[in-house]
């Protein structure tokens, strides 16, 4: 399973666009990269995934680099109630394959 | 789109006591599930997979007599701590993806208290 890293942390402003990368140096080939959103005491939730190149949805945008080592989430314009952990996690989508969390980025939005 | 309920969402035992945690997909069918355990402040850590019909894959370090998990049907699943301590406090999370589906569906989680 590829492991990945992100920063521990990151503070940013209503309004702003906030970028959270994420390495996976040693990404397999049939490895999709997913970025999931969690609130205190709630499970986490599917934000957006992809494979390579962009992606974007109506929450969030996926940058993926043609060599698939690492990825960016980017929140445009965030708000206070994007204040949570991002996890980004890295794996093959078979529905028996299981994942693994790395540690997460906590996002605080300031007002 | 795919939903995954889990029961109850918070509970309270006394040290030895067992606990039953449900997790059902509700509108899909789910082969496999998975069970996480996740402290305060910390990352999610994945415990088991529940595989319909057999017996659950154990994590390493995850003690398959303290956990069970029971995995009777293609929506339910169970685990159950067994002779629970104050250590075990923690929130569980349950997921499951659909066959064929690219992404995983997470419980909103149990809390565990142990008195």
């Amino acid at each position: 399973l590829a492991k990945t890293t992100q920063p521990i942390s990151m503070d940013s402003y209503e309004g702003q666009e906030v970028n959270i990368t994420c390495s996976h140096n040693n990404i397999a080939t049939n490895d999709y990269i997913t970025w999931y959103q969690q609130f205190p005491s709630q499970g986490p939730r599917f934000i957006i995934q992809g494979y390579k190149t962009k992606v974007t949805n109506e929450v969030a945008s996926l940058f993926i680099p043609a060599d698939r080592k690492s990825s960016t989430l980017s929140l445009p314009r965030v708000s206070l109630s994007d204040t949570a952990v991002y996890y980004c996690l890295v794996g093959e989508t078979a529905a028996g394959n299981k994942l693994t969390f790395g540690g997460g980025t906590r996002v605080l939005v300031k007002p | 789109g795919a939903v995954v309920s889990q029961h109850p969402s918070w509970v309270i035992c006394k040290s030895g006591t067992s606990v039953k945690i449900e997790c059902r997909s509700l509108d899909f069918q789910a082969t496999t599930m998975f069970w996480y355990r996740q402290f305060p402040k910390q990352s999610l850590m994945l415990m088991a997979t529940s595989n319909e019909g057999s017996k659950a894959t154990y994590e390493q370090g995850v003690e398959k007599d303290k956990f069970l998990i029971n995995h009777a049907s293609l929506t339910l699943s169970t685990l159950t701590v067994t002779s629970a301590h104050p250590e075990d406090s923690s929130f569980y999370i349950c997921s499951a993806r659909t066959s064929g589906a690219n992404v995983l569906t997470f419980g909103a989680g149990s809390r565990l208290t142990v008195l």
